[in-house]
């Protein structure tokens, strides 16, 4: 089945304590991001990357990293966690070329950061 | 900066009652927008994207470029939609971002 899967999906942490969030897709995509949805605000992308090693900032990418290593896999890296990070994440994915192509979301990693 | 907005938090309508959903984007030229959907304990799945002008589960939008809107409409409401439902559009540039309004709660009463 053409997916895009995250892992875990419910994380409970404490502040500093570095965590990794991978995410995978098995479509063959060539940009995939991260997006963090908060109450009130909607998604709001963190990080993308078009292809393998290629990755850049997205609106709010202060206290994350990620890597892109492979293409099929993009996990997001926080090395110091801080409780305004607690939010729901969300990988997502899509062919490259034209805008408008669908972009396939992850199932969700919620973050509580205490 | 460009910016996508949803007005109601929250959409309750009984079953069987029309359904609008609003939206409206900041202007920039050809806008590409999309409407995506949040079925409890589901991932983001796109719903319909205004360039392929489609229908999808009963839901149309159409692009009023003069207003600025591309508001999800569906005549008859079902429960089965219930759910949250978010208009995006692409960002500009080569980004492949999704710009998000900050989505809508639709509530189907029986």
């Amino acid at each position: 089945e053409a997916q895009v899967t995250q892992n875990p999906r419910y994380l409970i942490t404490v502040t500093g304590k570095k965590l990794t969030v991978t995410c995978s897709q098995n479509m063959n995509h060539e940009y995939m991001s991260w997006y963090r949805q908060d109450p009130g605000l909607g998604l709001r992308q963190i990080y993308y990357s078009m292809n393998v090693e290629v990755t850049d900032k997205g609106d709010v990418p202060e206290g994350y990293k990620v890597s892109r290593k492979e293409k099929r896999n993009f996990p997001l890296i926080l090395e110091s966690p801080s409780p305004n990070q607690t939010s729901l994440y969300f990988c997502a994915s899509r062919t490259s070329g034209l805008s408008y192509n669908e972009q396939f979301f992850g199932p969700g990693t919620r973050l509580t950061v205490l | 900066a460009q910016r996508v907005t949803q007005p109601e938090k929250l959409l309750s309508v009984f079953k069987g009652a029309p359904v609008e959903l609003k939206c409206n984007y900041s202007y920039s030229g050809s806008p590409e927008l999309f409407w995506y959907v949040q079925y409890s304990r589901q991932r983001l799945q796109l719903l319909l994207r205004h360039i392929s002008r489609e229908s999808i589960k009963g839901f149309t939008a159409d692009l009023n470029k003069g207003e600025t809107s591309f508001h999800l409409k569906k005549p008859f409401a079902q429960e089965e939609d219930s759910a949250m439902y978010y208009c995006a559009r692409h960002g500009s540039g080569n980004t492949g971002k999704l710009i998000f309004g900050q989505g809508t709660t639709l509530q189907v009463k029986p």
